[in-house]
């Protein structure tokens, strides 16, 4: 099965832009999404496929992908965007839903 | 509006089981393949089923298969994940998730706010 890797922890100035990274093998299948998840709440998807985002979703979040690699961009980090970022996939090999660990983001 | 509620969770000793419950509501639930995803304390979300509209695709995670079963009626417009022979690593909050439904990957654009699953003795 197919799995996906993100840096642990990023830290960010504040208004500053930061770029979160996911790579594996099932990006060069599928576009990843990407997920918000904040202490004591529920996820949230703030970017998917080519680069949307669901309504109500800021658009200094962006993403982009290349080869293995998938991309989560915050332009003009604010203090209320430090949480949990994930990037989720499907394994081309078995239709598995897949998650990377996350990466938590600190704005300072 | 779109909405998840979860139930069914609380404290269970090992070696237990558990129904939890997904109801659903502001969207067409028969259309859409549904998800299970977890997190425990600490941890990062951990995708855990997966079951297509109709019921007839359904997919667990390799690590999770067997003790698992996930099910749904679309008569009630809700969504089961069983849970049997519980085990201290168990314990999470899980989540029920609508699958956006796309060629492009997985997508999961809504999600409840799940339930605690504590399982100690």
């Amino acid at each position: 099965s197919s799995e996906l890797t993100q840096d642990p922890a990023v830290s960010v100035a504040l208004g500053q832009t930061v770029t979160i990274t996911c790579q594996g093998d099932s990006l060069r299948d599928y576009y990843a999404s990407w997920y918000q998840k904040k202490p004591g709440q529920a996820p949230v998807l703030v970017v998917y496929a080519k680069n949307f985002r669901p309504s109500g979703i800021p658009d200094r979040f962006s993403g982009s992908t290349s080869g293995n690699t998938a991309s989560f961009t915050i332009t003009g980090a604010q203090a209320e965007d430090e949480a949990d970022y994930y990037c989720n996939s499907r394994d081309s090999t078995n239709d598995h839903v897949i998650f990377a660990g996350g990466t938590k983001l600190t704005v300072l | 509006e779109v909405q998840l509620v979860e139930s069914g969770g609380g404290l269970v000793k090992p070696g237990g089981s558990l129904r939890l419950s997904c109801a659903a509501s502001g969207f067409s639930f028969s259309r859409y393949t549904m998800n299970w995803v977890r997190q425990a304390p600490g941890k990062g979300l951990e995708w855990v089923s997966s079951i297509s509209s109709s019921s007839s695709s359904i997919y667990y995670a390799d690590s999770l298969k067997g003790r698992f079963t996930v099910s749904r009626d679309n008569t009630r417009n809700s969504l089961y994940l069983q849970i049997n022979s519980l085990r201290a690593e168990d314990t999470a909050v899980y989540y029920c998730a609508r699958d956006f439904g796309s060629s492009y990957g997985s997508i999961l654009d809504y999600w409840g706010q799940g339930a605690l699953v504590t399982v100690s003795s």
